[in-house]
């Protein structure tokens, strides 16, 4: 299967800090990512969708302001938590598709946590 | 919009068959996956199904009826290593035209001695 590659896998910042998590995709071209939540015990949570060169469409209750969605090639998209809480601590997972693919294809993770 | 249930937790004993149900609701159906994540790691890939049907490769088959929002995951011979969380996940068509997966809560399996 295609290869996407997330990093960090983890990280650990200070509250009021901005953390980007980058998502890569391999071996194909992602027209489309997808930025996933997960809290512990709990099943992922869709924060967003970001299509090559436009804005991303974010899922009710996501703060736009506060998670930067960026995707400028077909290859990379980013996702920064800006001024972080501990609250926001999480397991961030991107998710990336490409034209006449059948599957999303999951980056590794990112385990975020703001002391 | 969407609902995707499934239950929340299942055991079942080693070298046996258990059954993941999922039932969802939605309007805009564009396919239904399966994937295992264990604790900590991104989920794994196991079966897409789009048609009504049965789609089987080795140990893990899946059943898909549209008309009844209803599918299930079936694991045979289980091992000890089959001990993790399984997650239904519909594809939606939206009206911007992105098709994501969203999740149902997950099974978390325990498979025992």
């Amino acid at each position: 299967g295609a290869v996407v590659s997330q990093h960090p896998s983890r990280v650990i910042c200070k509250s009021g800090t901005s953390v980007k998590i980058e998502c890569r995709s391999l071996d194909f071209q992602a027209t489309t990512m997808f930025w996933y939540r997960q809290f512990p015990k709990q099943s992922l949570m869709l924060m967003a969708t970001s299509n090559e060169g436009s804005k991303a469409t974010y899922e009710q209750g996501v703060e736009k302001d506060k998670f930067l969605i960026n995707h400028a090639s077909l290859t990379l998209s980013t996702l920064t938590v800006t001024s972080a809480h501990p609250e926001d601590s999480s397991f961030y997972i991107c998710s990336a598709s490409g034209k006449a693919i059948t599957e999303a294809f999951f980056g590794q993770g990112t385990r975020l946590t703001v002391v | 919009g969407q609902n995707i249930d499934q239950p929340t937790e299942m055991t079942a004993t080693e070298g046996a068959i258990v059954q993941i149900n999922c039932t969802y609701q939605t309007s805009g159906f564009n396919g239904l996956f399966w994937y295992q994540q264990h604790a900590g790691e991104a989920p794994t890939f196991l079966s897409y199904n789009v048609l009504d049907g049965l789609e089987e490769k080795g140990r893990f088959s899946s059943f898909l009826s549209r008309s009844k929002g209803y599918s299930y995951l079936l694991l045979k011979e289980l091992q000890m290593k089959d001990s993790a969380s399984y997650l239904c996940a519909v594809r939606e068509i939206h009206l911007s035209g992105n098709t994501p997966l969203v999740f149902g809560k997950g099974t978390r399996l325990s498979v025992i001695a």
